[in-house]
C-alpha cells in the first residue's frame, strides 16, 4: 500500500501546546506529503518532504522523515484553536485515515 | 490564486439514477484525481487520470464509475446507477506532476442518494 497510516487517530490538546502526529508507511518513497482537512472541506497541502531530506519546516510546522523506520512526524508548535482539523500523510496522493486534532481554547 | 472548482456543491439523487459530478482543474495541470469521503471516514482514492486515460484506480472504482475529460477544462465523474452507499463527499484534485508536486483539491460535492 502506498498510503500512510497516521497515529494517533485523535489528539486533543490545549491552545499553546505542541501537537505531534506520526505517520508510518510500507513501501519505499520518493516523497511524503502532509495535508490538512477542515471539517467537510477539501484537503490543503502543508508540506512535501523528499526521501533524501530528514527535516523540513514551514512556519509553525516541522516535518521529519526517517526512511530507515519508514516513518514521518508532523509537529505543530504553539497550537491555536484554528489548527483544529484532520491531518493526513500520504504519497502519490493516496492518504492514510488521518489524525483528528482538536485544539481547545 | 488558481483553484479547483467543483459543481454542484450538493447533489441529491434517487437510487438507481445516474449522476455526473463536475470539476474544473487548474488550467495548466496534467494529472487529475477523484476521491470519496463517506461521512466521518477517511479520504479514499478513487482514480487518477493523465493524458486522457486512467493511470490508476482503486478497488472502489468499479464498473459503475467512469471518468471523462470531455473538453480542455472539465473533468467529470459519472456514477451510472447510484446506490445508497454512494452517499459521500466527492473531491476532485489536480496536480502539475505526478512526483514531488502538491495536489490542489476542490471543495467537494456532497452526494446524497435517497
Amino acid at each position: 500500500s502506498q498510503q500512510g497510516e497516521e497515529d494517533p487517530q485523535a489528539l486533543s490538546i490545549q491552545e499553546g501546546e505542541n501537537a505531534t502526529m506520526n505517520c508510518s508507511y510500507k513501501t519505499s518513497i520518493n516523497n511524503l506529503q502532509w495535508y490538512r482537512q477542515n471539517s467537510g472541506r477539501g484537503l490543503v497541502h502543508l508540506i512535501l518532504i523528499r526521501s533524501n531530506e530528514r527535516e523540513k519546516h514551514s512556519g509553525r510546522l516541522r516535518v521529519t522523515l526517517d526512511t530507515s523506520k519508514k516513518s514521518s512526524s508532523l509537529l505543530i508548535t504553539a497550537s491555536r484553536a484554528a489548527d483544529t482539523a484532520s491531518y493526513f500523510c500520504g504519497q502519490n496522493f493516496v492518504f492514510g485515515p488521518g489524525t483528528r486534532l482538536s485544539v481547545l481554547p | 490564486e488558481p483553484e479547483v472548482t467543483q459543481t454542484p456543491s450538493h447533489q441529491v439523487t434517487q437510487m438507481g439514477q445516474e449522476v455526473i459530478l463536475r470539476c474544473v482543474p487548474i488550467s495548466n495541470h496534467l494529472y487529475f484525481y477523484w476521491y470519496r469521503q463517506i461521512l466521518g471516514q477517511k479520504v479514499e482514492f478513487l482514480v487518477s487520470f493523465y493524458n486522457n486515460e486512467i493511470s490508476e484506480k482503486s478497488e472502489i472504482f468499479d464498473d459503475q464509475f467512469s471518468v471523462e475529460r470531455p473538453d480542455g477544462s472539465n473533468f467529470t465523474l459519472k456514477i451510472r446507477s447510484t446506490k445508497l452507499e454512494d452517499s459521500a463527499m466527492y473531491f476532485c484534485a489536480s496536480s502539475g506532476g505526478r512526483v514531488n508536486t502538491e495536489a490542489f483539491f476542490g471543495q467537494g460535492t456532497r452526494l446524497t442518494v435517497v
